[in-house]
């Protein structure tokens, strides 16, 4: 089993419409769960983080958390074109008194026009 | 704020050679993680480096290693090459190391 396991896609969804992405975890310690956004060619773009159950808003984004479940969610709303592009989510946690943040393989969303 | 910087940005190496690739992150972060991006691999977590120590190892063999300097500046060095090492090499710096990590543009090693 994968530390962090992602749909791989490709998920398609119109323009405007919402997108939902999710992630779990294997690790119930996790304590800081992220979202990144990769373009093609480019390197990872924080979009959110969220530390706490429950919903984060921010913008069209909106990450949910439910550690119980050992699941991470991000919503985009009125999604555009510019958002086709590689969603990678990363969980964090303790480990040898330093941290450690593993990455899902990402899930590749494609907005229509 | 300046954002996190990677030198070089390219790399072509020849097998069997070393190299040193090099992160300074964002003023005031005292984390550095480094990360290989393959096509099948995805993101695979190197090592983390907090205060100049080495925290964390993912699992890479020993050609593989890093260090932290006292300006939190990191570098990462590969001995030995092989062509499965072409990959791109990412740094991220964090104020704690587990809080929001921002990564630099990368270096494209590729080993011919």
């Amino acid at each position: 089993q994968k530390e962090v396991e992602q749909n791989s896609g490709p998920l398609s969804v119109p323009e405007g419409a919402i997108a939902s992405l999710n992630c779990t975890y294997s690790d119930r310690v996790s304590q800081s769960f992220f979202w990144y956004r990769q373009y093609s060619g480019k390197s990872p773009e924080l979009i959110m983080s969220i530390y706490s159950n429950g919903d984060k808003e921010d913008g069209r984004f909106t990450a949910q958390l439910n550690k119980a479940s050992q699941y991470v969610s991000l919503l985009i709303r009125d999604s555009q074109p510019s958002d086709s592009a590689t969603y990678l989510c990363a969980v964090n946690r303790d480990s040898n008194g330093g941290f450690k943040t593993i990455f899902g393989a990402g899930t590749r969303l494609f907005v229509k026009a | 704020k300046a954002g996190v910087t990677q030198t070089p940005r390219y790399l072509i190496k020849t097998r069997g050679q070393q190299v040193t690739l090099s992160c300074s992150p964002i003023s005031g972060h005292r984390s550095v993680s480094w990360y290989q991006q393959t096509p099948g691999q995805g993101l695979q977590f190197l090592f983390e480096y907090f205060s100049e120590t080495q925290r964390n190892k993912g699992n890479f063999p020993g050609r593989f290693s890093g260090r932290q300097f006292s300006n939190s500046r990191s570098e990462m060095n590969v001995s030995t090459l092989e062509l499965g090492d072409s990959a791109l090499y990412l740094c991220a710096s964090s104020f704690r190391g587990n809080t929001e990590a921002f990564f630099g543009q990368g270096t494209r090693l590729t080993v011919v």
